[in-house]
């Protein structure tokens, strides 16, 4: 039974280029959490996805960033016009329903815009 | 929403020694406190939970105790060895949420 599948796991983009992270869930789950970690700081909540809708954004900026997760395939992180503030690791999260607080976590991406 | 502070920062023990690390929340209707662990360049993974209805919960060298009246809550491990270096993480939901709050990590270096 895989884990939780994030790629890529790194990620260079130079200043106002695109970013899109990836992130398959566990089989059978069908709820995404999407975490920033900058260094030496905990993990921020940014947006929790369930199939085809956003449930809850209102960790993530308003701008540049967006989140979706298809009914086919994985749920995908997109960074548009990147800056070098968002250098950071992005962690993914998965669980079984809505009302579970397991969270079982991807190996992240670090994304290093130069 | 919840507000998670965690302490210390940084921690230093020998081997064998044990090991406190210290969470307080805000939200009086959190309900769920888990402890994460984190190797550098790894990704985050649940180590010990507590739920509200209990005080205090063991597994092995790891204990997490629980005051809800005073809204803190500690991670305990006894005889530390130095795979127990890492980042250690607390996280407590907003009632009503599943969606964790994190504290800001502890760094926990055993030295042989």
């Amino acid at each position: 039974n895989a884990g939780v599948m994030q790629n890529p796991r790194h990620l260079v983009r130079r200043r106002g280029q695109e970013a899109r992270l990836r992130c398959s869930p566990m089989k059978g789950h069908s709820h995404v959490y999407w975490y920033r970690q900058l260094p030496e700081e905990g993990l921020k909540f940014m947006v929790y996805l369930q199939k085809e809708n956003i449930i809850d954004e209102s960790g993530m900026p308003k701008e540049r960033f967006s989140a979706e997760f298809p009914k086919e395939g994985p749920s995908i992180l997109r960074i548009q016009q990147v800056v070098r503030g968002d250098s950071a690791a992005y962690f993914c999260a998965s669980s079984p329903s809505w009302d579970s607080y397991e969270q079982y976590f991807g190996p992240g991406t670090r994304l290093t815009v130069t | 929403g919840e507000n998670v502070e965690q302490h210390p920062s940084t921690l230093s023990v020998q081997e064998g020694d044990s090991a406190v690390i210290k969470c307080t929340y805000s939200d009086s209707a959190s309900n769920y406190f888990p402890w994460y662990k984190q190797e550098l360049g790894k990704r985050p993974q649940l180590i010990i939970d507590i739920r509200s209805n209990v005080g205090e919960k063991k597994d092995q060298r790891i204990a997490v105790t629980l005051n809800k009246t005073a809204k803190h809550f500690s991670l305990h491990i006894t005889e530390t060895q130095p795979e127990d270096s890492a980042v250690y993480f607390c996280a407590a939901p907003s009632g009503g949420s599943y969606i964790p709050t994190f504290g800001r990590g502890t760094s926990l270096i055993v030295h042989p």
